[in-house]
């Protein structure tokens, strides 16, 4: 069964740091987002991605964050200066397909910011 | 704004035991509603669905009933086992492409 993919799965670094957080979605998926759950919190929308633009952003998504489709299969989403609040876990999911409406999701990162 | 407000947690249950997991939502059109679980050190995987008002979704002997009149997507189980520990999380979106809107999540343990 296909399914999204995310490296790495835990990620450590200093405060103002950049990160890349890394995502191979569903291949044949339109759609990409990235969310976020930090500790103990719910799971808060950071951005969508469809036709190589940002299709909706979160007001969490400022000019600190940005995101790419490098290639065909990647999508990344990358924290340009870390925070000691950046510190969650990061999820991706795609969607697109039969099943158009419902989002598949990774198995997340862990970002820790030190 | 569109949001889901999902019953606090945890909750502990024993096996065998009746679940209810109680999810409302506030949305300004027409979504579709969803049950996600997180197991231990997982990611969120999709439990089960409704698309329209009156659609019951279910899997893995859990379901959950559109009801537009009192905008509701209760989870329910008839008999919990310990491999249903998990985080639950209700969530809405409006339409394909579009942000889904989570609960807070509600966390069961289920004892033997």
């Amino acid at each position: 069964e296909p399914e999204v993919t995310q490296t790495p799965s835990h990620q450590v670094t200093q405060m103002g740091q950049e990160v890349i957080l890394r995502c191979v979605p569903i291949s044949n998926h339109l759609y990409f987002y990235w969310y976020r759950q930090i500790l103990g919190q719910k799971v808060e929308f950071l951005v969508s991605f469809y036709n190589n633009e940002i299709s909706e952003k979160s007001e969490i998504f400022d000019d600190q964050f940005s995101v790419e489709r490098p290639d065909g299969s990647n999508f990344t989403l990358k924290i340009r200066s870390t925070k000691l609040e950046d510190s969650a876990m990061y999820f991706c999911a795609s969607s697109g397909g039969i099943f158009y409406n419902e989002q598949f999701f990774g198995p997340g990162t862990r970002l820790t910011v030190l | 704004g569109d949001s889901v407000t999902q019953m606090e947690g945890p909750v502990t249950l024993s096996e065998e035991a009746f679940l209810t997991i109680n999810c409302t939502y506030t949305a300004t059109g027409y979504p579709s509603l969803f049950w996600y679980v997180q197991y231990p050190g997982e990611g969120l995987q999709l439990l089960l669905k409704a698309t329209k008002a009156d659609d019951k979704g279910s899997n893995k002997g859990f379901e959950a009933t559109y009801r537009k009149e009192t905008t509701s997507f209760h989870l329910e189980k008839g008999s919990v086992q310990v491999s249903d520990s998990a985080v639950y999380f209700c969530a809405l979106s409006l339409d394909t492409g579009n942000q889904f809107y989570f609960g807070t999540g509600t966390s069961l343990t289920v004892i033997p």
